[in-house]
């Protein structure tokens, strides 16, 4: 069974940086993965896919300051120089044959 | 500019049906996967359906296995448009319904949504 772990909740100071991590279950540690952003009452948005040896390639118009990187079976979003508007729900996603799974999701709170 | 727009929601008694769709412009739909994504209350995203077409011209329909046998999803390529039917509905369907296009397996771009409430 494909299943990714986020940590719920994330803060970080305006202007600083921060560090998800999303983690792919025993047996599927070489997976790639997506990361979709979800400000709120909006829909979700495409940031990056991310492969597991960190390269990863962006979203239509989505800011340097996004970037992935991965270890092992962690796969990390980290956002630079933080501002108000990325206060924001994070969601990894992978795929297996005939199924989707998106993981629990991780609340940033840019303070 | 890719764009996807969903319609359909709304308010439905248990076990009533309703149709959801998802009207494509910006690109030809008939050489995307397309999925629908439901989201509940207060909660995170949960994938409900994919529909794949293959070179071949075979169309290959995936559905989460909670879902099985209650919701079927299709296209129109003709009209743009993809589908998701849903019957039996019930009170734990009630969320927000998202079509997204995938480009090899990759969700990159989303609708904003429609609301579906399920209550008596």
């Amino acid at each position: 069974q494909l299943v990714l772990t986020q940590s719920p909740s994330a803060s970080a100071s305006l202007g600083a940086s921060v560090k998800l991590t999303c983690t792919l279950n025993s047996g599927h540690s070489s997976y790639a993965i997506a990361w979709h952003q979800q400000q709120p009452e909006k829909g979700p948005r495409y940031l990056m896919k991310l492969n597991i040896d960190g390269s990863h390639s962006k979203g239509d118009g989505i800011p340097d300051r996004f970037s992935g990187s991965s270890s092992g079976a962690e796969r990390y979003l980290i956002i630079s120089s933080l501002q108000s508007e990325d206060e924001a729900d994070y969601y990894c996603q992978t795929w297996g044959t005939g199924i989707q799974v998106f993981g629990g999701g991780t609340k940033l709170t840019v303070l | 500019e890719v764009q996807l727009v969903e319609s359909g929601g709304g308010l439905v008694k248990p076990g009533g049906s309703l149709r959801l769709s998802c009207a494509a412009s910006g690109f030809t739909l008939r050489t995307y996967s397309m999925n629908w994504v439901r989201q509940a209350p207060g909660k995170g995203l949960e994938w409900v359906s994919s529909n794949n077409p293959s070179r071949s011209g075979r169309t290959y329909i995936y559905h989460a296995d909670s879902l099985k046998g209650r919701f079927t999803t299709s296209r129109d390529n003709a009209k743009n448009s993809l589908y998701l039917q849903m019957n039996s509905l019930r009170a734990e369907d009630t969320a927000i319904y998202y079509c997204a296009r995938s480009d090899g397996h990759i969700f990159d771009f989303w609708g904003q949504g429609t609301l579906v409430t399920v209550s008596s």
